[in-house]
């Protein structure tokens, strides 16, 4: 397997522009992940996936955020419009719980965003 | 809410020292606990992943330990080498299946 798949790798785009990430989770994980990384504030979890269903949004810091699963091969995460502030990594992630204990997440290269 | 804690944020040590990095949690209810490694801009890899049931995985040279109870939780590297300089990060499962990431630790080991 490819593993997760993140596009673009880098974006650098102006103040009030539209971005769009892409991922393409690991074939037959039923949970994604979408996840923000910044020096100050580390690794955040923004919004989770079941099944293509979005489960737990109270990560997305503010309307200017959403992102959607069409299908179980595709999910996309777009700011608009975008700010300075908004620059960081974000990473994708797929697992699947096998049990209640759960099992690892397989994460992404990540997109690195840079919002000017 | 849940909170994940790893001192100290950096560590560089001479190639060969056994070590020991630490990650405390603030919710014992947690249903795992992983280690993962990262290094310059990549992504997260996993290193062991401990079972709430479980209170030890081993992975070569990396050993990590739990304590639910007291909410910690050590990976121990032997032998460190400089290519395992890369920043480690803790993070657990609660009640959802979110998981909560410490800050990390960047580990530097000089030849």
């Amino acid at each position: 397997d490819a593993g997760v798949i993140q596009s673009p790798r880098h974006e650098v785009t102006e103040m009030g522009q539209e971005v769009t990430l892409r991922c393409k989770p690991i074939s037959g994980h039923d949970y994604l992940f979408w996840y923000r990384q910044t020096m100050m504030r580390g690794l955040e979890l923004l919004i989770y996936f079941n099944n293509n269903v979005p489960i737990d949004d109270s990560g997305m810091p503010e309307d200017r955020f959403s992102a959607k699963m069409p299908n179980a091969s595709f999910s996309t995460l777009k700011i608009q419009p975008s700010e300075p502030r908004d620059s960081a990594v974000y990473f994708c992630a797929s697992t699947t719980y096998r049990d209640l204990e759960g099992d690892t997440q397989y994460f992404g290269p990540g997109t690195r965003l840079t919002v000017l | 809410k849940q909170e994940v804690t790893q001192i100290p944020a950096a560590l560089s040590v001479p190639e060969g020292e056994n070590l020991v990095l630490n990650c405390s949690f603030t919710d014992s209810a947690i249903y795992n606990l992983q280690w993962f490694r990262q290094d310059p801009g990549k992504g997260l890899t996993s290193l062991l992943l401990i079972q709430s049931s479980q209170r030890e995985q081993t992975s070569g040279r990396l050993n990590a330990s739990l304590d639910k109870s007291s909410g910690r939780s050590t990976l121990y590297i032997a032998a460190s080498q400089p290519g395992d300089s890369a920043t480690y990060l803790c993070a657990v499962v609660g009640g959802s299946e979110k998981l909560v990431f410490g800050k990390g630790m960047k580990l530097t080991v000089n030849p």
